[in-house]
């Protein structure tokens, strides 16, 4: 069973269009994140819920709005897409600071 | 704010050669401090983390030393081999920050054999 899934794993777009990705985890993690590695392979934090409530909000666009029906799951939505989203999506779980479970990544590419 | 700053890669070597990846960072308090290694098309899988000071992770074959003295986490293994390409990342878990991993830029490791 895989313990953080993602899908779609591929994600081709035109600009202005809306898109989500999907994201479980059977971990039991309290925690959810979102992290986008752009083409030079940095990391960066999108969001991040604890039991449902977002608790971590950098500095993302509106157009990017996350949600989390239940603890297992945070999907992102994205509105509006623009060239400069294309990237790699990552949704990871925590619990405490053990480490993260990372999902295999979406990778978005906006034409 | 809490950084993480690794060597600059890539870095190539032989099979079987030794492998030093430079990690230092810059938090308040005592961080969490972890590697890990990303194959290609592949998500991130923890390789070791190390979660005080003098703590040694390790795992298949690599390690790294907490050292707050000098503030790094540097990952060493003795022996390479090409399965062993692919990029690898420092981060640290702050101590006053809500759960975040903050990561290095990445080190891009290729093995030849």
């Amino acid at each position: 069973d895989t313990a953080v899934s993602q899908t779609p794993k591929y994600l081709v777009t035109q600009m202005g269009n809306d898109k989500s990705i999907k994201c479980e985890q059977n971990l039991g993690h309290d925690t959810m994140y979102w992290y986008k590695q752009d083409s030079k392979k940095f990391l960066k934090i999108m969001f991040s819920y604890n039991n449902k409530e977002l608790i971590i909000n950098e500095t993302v666009p509106n157009r990017f709005s996350p949600k989390s029906p239940d603890k297992a799951h945070l999907n992102l939505h994205i509105n509006s897409l623009e060239l400069g989203d294309s990237a790699v999506y990552f949704c990871a779980s925590s619990q405490d600071t053990h480490g993260y479970t990372f999902g295999s990544g979406t990778r978005l590419t906006v034409v | 704010g809490d950084s993480v700053t690794q060597m600059e890669g890539p870095v190539t070597l032989s099979e079987e050669a030794f492998l030093t990846i430079n990690c230092t960072y810059t938090a308040t308090g005592y961080p969490s401090l972890f590697w890990y290694v990303q194959y290609p098309g592949e998500g991130l899988q923890l390789l070791l983390k190390a979660t005080k000071a003098d703590d040694k992770g390790s795992n298949k074959g690599f390690e790294a030393t907490y050292r707050k003295e000098t503030t790094s986490f540097h990952l060493e293994k003795g022996s390479v081999q090409v399965s062993d390409s692919a990029v690898y990342f420092c981060a640290l878990h702050g101590s006053s920050n809500t759960g975040k991993l903050i990561f290095g830029q990445g080190t891009t490791l290729q093995v030849k054999p």
